[in-house]
């Protein structure tokens, strides 16, 4: 089975541009999660969706930060306006039943650089 | 609030060695779920294991090995004859009771040398 799949691995922008990152779950699982690293903050959760509806976004950093979740096969992270401060790998990650009872699976990441 | 401590920010051992990674956890909840994540040279992370708070089993798997020891809030991974494929960084993560949220720690960085 094909596993989390996230679009586009790298993403080079200047600040002040919009940069939009997306993401497909593996089929089946209810939750999709948004998770951001860095060196200094390490793994943090921005948002999570459970059947398409956002549960918690307390980590989304700031308004210039949105997600949206369509449909369950398809989800969006987007970043308005870019700051450099932005810049750190951006993970996706999909839960069949929650974590309760099942694990999370990560995608291979976006790594974002805001210039 | 929940909190992972991974105390080892970085570790050497030559291959064939054995070695453990510590894992110390903080919550107020008696139910809770600890998990392992391997981050490779690669980038991705991938899961290791998962393991809920009223089961104090320790689990082997291969050459992996995790001890969960409620007594002092520890969920050590140990690792039995290192490999240099399994050079990477380990990450030790806490999802308390209700919400979906996991608190990873800072992770260790281990570096296999052959």
């Amino acid at each position: 089975d094909a596993g989390v799949i996230q679009s586009p691995r790298h993403e080079v922008t200047e600040m002040g541009q919009e940069v939009t990152l997306r993401c497909k779950p593996i089929s089946g699982h209810d939750y999709l999660f948004w998770y951001r690293q860095t060196m200094m903050r390490g793994l943090e959760l921005l948002i999570y969706f459970n059947n398409n509806v956002p549960i918690d976004d307390s980590g989304m950093p700031e308004d210039r930060f949105s997600a949206k979740m369509p449909n369950a096969s398809f989800s969006t992270l987007k970043i308005q306006p870019s700051e450099p401060r932005d810049s750190a790998v951006y993970f996706c990650a999909s839960s069949l039943r929650g974590l309760g009872n099942s694990p999370l699976h990560f995608g291979n990441g976006t790594r974002l650089t805001v210039t | 609030a929940q909190k992972v401590t991974q105390a080892q920010t970085e570790i050497s051992v030559v291959e064939k060695e054995d070695v453990t990674l510590d894992c110390v956890y903080e919550t107020r909840d008696t139910t809770y779920y600890l998990f392992w994540y391997k981050q490779p040279p690669s980038g991705e992370l991938v899961f290791l294991i998962r393991r809920n708070s009223f089961d104090e089993q320790n689990e082997i798997s291969g050459r992996y090995s995790w001890n969960f020891q409620k007594s002092t809030s520890s969920f050590n991974f140990t690792i039995t004859a290192s490999q240099v494929v399994d050079s990477a960084v380990y990450f030790c993560a806490l999802k308390e009771e209700y919400g979906n949220k996991l608190v990873f720690g800072a992770g260790t960085i281990l570096r296999v040398k052959s």
